[in-house]
């Protein structure tokens, strides 16, 4: 099973400062990760796909980048509304795995 | 505009059954793969099983093998997760999720609650 670990665990961000979230494979992905964003009491929303392709009405502040076995998502000038926990999820290899989540909060 | 409702949540005591639905509307469903993931406080998000939209093909993590079994009713646009021998740690809240590999769009949750 393909591990994925991020860093932060929590990361509290003033208003139009950015943020950068890490994910780290246990083994190669390729390009086969994915960024989701969950705010409490929601589903999670896919945000990112394929390591840094955009999704039709994410906006533009968040990117992504990466392959192999290290992955960057960016939130650049942070917005209040972007306060929400952010997990990768790898479908390379079965079982898919998710990783443990980032919490990011506002200042 | 897609929807996906889950229902069939519910209480039940370990080594019983329950069977999910995930009710799809606003695309082809029978041309996308599908995913159930659970998610509970002490896990995170747990990928659970996913059935393909080309040939049915299905997979499922290991811990559920032999116990839960996914699939389709493409003239309903309904997904399905039949659980049987539910242990205590299957609990959690449920989503169905479009899409085979990113999951493009995820249902409200139903919860599965799972104690003695």
């Amino acid at each position: 099973e393909i591990v994925l670990t991020q860093s932060p665990d929590f990361q509290s961000v003033t208003p139009k400062g950015k943020v950068t979230i890490t994910c780290r494979a246990s083994q190669t992905v390729g390009t086969s990760l994915h960024w989701y964003q969950q705010k409490p009491d929601q589903s999670p929303k896919l945000l990112i796909k394929y390591a840094s392709q955009s999704i039709s009405g994410v906006p533009s502040r968040f990117s992504g980048s990466g392959s192999g076995t290290d992955f960057t998502l960016t939130i650049n000038s942070l917005e209040a509304e972007d306060a929400a926990a952010y997990y990768c999820h790898q479908t390379t290899n079965l079982p898919y795995t998710f990783g443990p989540g980032t919490k990011v909060d506002i200042k | 505009e897609v929807q996906l409702v889950e229902s069939g949540g519910g209480f039940v005591q370990p080594g019983g059954s329950l069977r999910l639905s995930c009710a799809a509307s606003g695309f082809t469903f029978g041309s996308y793969g599908m995913n159930w993931v659970r998610q509970t406080p002490g896990k995170g998000l747990e990928w659970v099983s996913a059935i393909s939209g080309s040939d049915d093909s299905t997979y499922y993590t290991d811990s559920v093998k032999g116990r839960f079994s996914i699939s389709r009713d493409n003239s309903k646009n309904t997904l399905y997760l039949q659980m049987n021998n539910l242990r205590a740690e299957d609990a959690g809240l449920y989503y169905c999720a479009k899409n085979q590999w990113e999951l493009v769009y995820w249902g409200q949750g139903i919860l599965v609650s799972v104690s003695s």
